[in-house]
């Protein structure tokens, strides 16, 4: 499974942006870079997934370097309920989700 | 987007009873769910895969005995824990996967918090 490296934790003040470092050296060229997060208690929820180009939803944005060796998920603005812990997975095709540490966002009022 | 419920969201039992836990996808026809399991302050790890009318494929390490799975349907997959102990208790969670043009993504469900006593 591929890997990926992110700060264990990280804080961020509300309505302030936030960006999310992922570190994936070992990145294939087919290898889709996904994001999801854990709210506590809950099931992952899906982010944002990008393969090259930067992507945009209603949720963040995805910035993805232009060697895909790392990748920044980009809150524009955090609210208290954005409070989590953020997963950046690589997935090439039809293969699994392997889900790292994470990173714990800590959004302060 | 895609939903997945889970059903029941919590239960307790008794050391030796088994427990079922389903997973449904409400929106969309899943031919693949996954099984996760998540200790406190640790992250998701897979069990198995679970594949529409076929056999699960466990993750080393899983005893497929004691964790029976069965997807019978494409918006269906149960996860049987059998003679449960107090060390299964844990919060499982299970996924479902969805093609979107050239790539899957999975939804995944609430979560399913098991205590056994």
């Amino acid at each position: 499974d591929a890997k990926t490296t992110q700060p264990n934790s990280m804080e961020s003040n509300e309505e302030e942006p936030v960006h999310l470092p992922c570190n994936h050296s070992t990145i294939s060229g087919t290898d889709y870079i996904h994001w999801y997060r854990q709210l506590p208690s809950q099931g992952p929820e899906y982010v944002i997934h990008g393969l090259t180009s930067n992507v945009n939803n209603r949720m963040a944005s995805l910035a993805i370097a232009e060697d895909r060796k790392s990748s920044t998920l980009i809150l524009h603005r955090a609210t208290l309920r954005d409070a989590a812990v953020y997963y950046c997975i690589l997935q090439g095709g039809s293969e699994k989700l392997v889900f790292g540490k994470g990173t714990k966002l800590t959004v302060n009022p | 987007g895609a939903v997945v419920s889970q059903h029941p969201s919590r239960v307790i039992c008794k050391s030796g009873t088994s427990v079922k836990i389903e997973c449904r996808s409400l929106d969309f026809q899943a031919t693949t769910m996954f099984w996760y399991r998540q200790f406190p302050k640790k992250s998701l790890m897979l069990m198995a895969t679970s594949n529409e009318g076929s056999k699960a494929t466990y993750e080393q390490g899983v005893e497929k005995d004691k964790f029976l799975i069965n997807h019978a349907s494409l918006t269906l997959s149960t996860l049987t824990v059998t003679s449960a102990h107090p060390e299964d208790s844990s919060f499982y969670i299970c996924s479902a996967r969805v093609a979107r043009g050239v790539q899957e993504t999975q939804y995944f469900g609430p979560g399913t918090r098991l205590l056994v006593l």
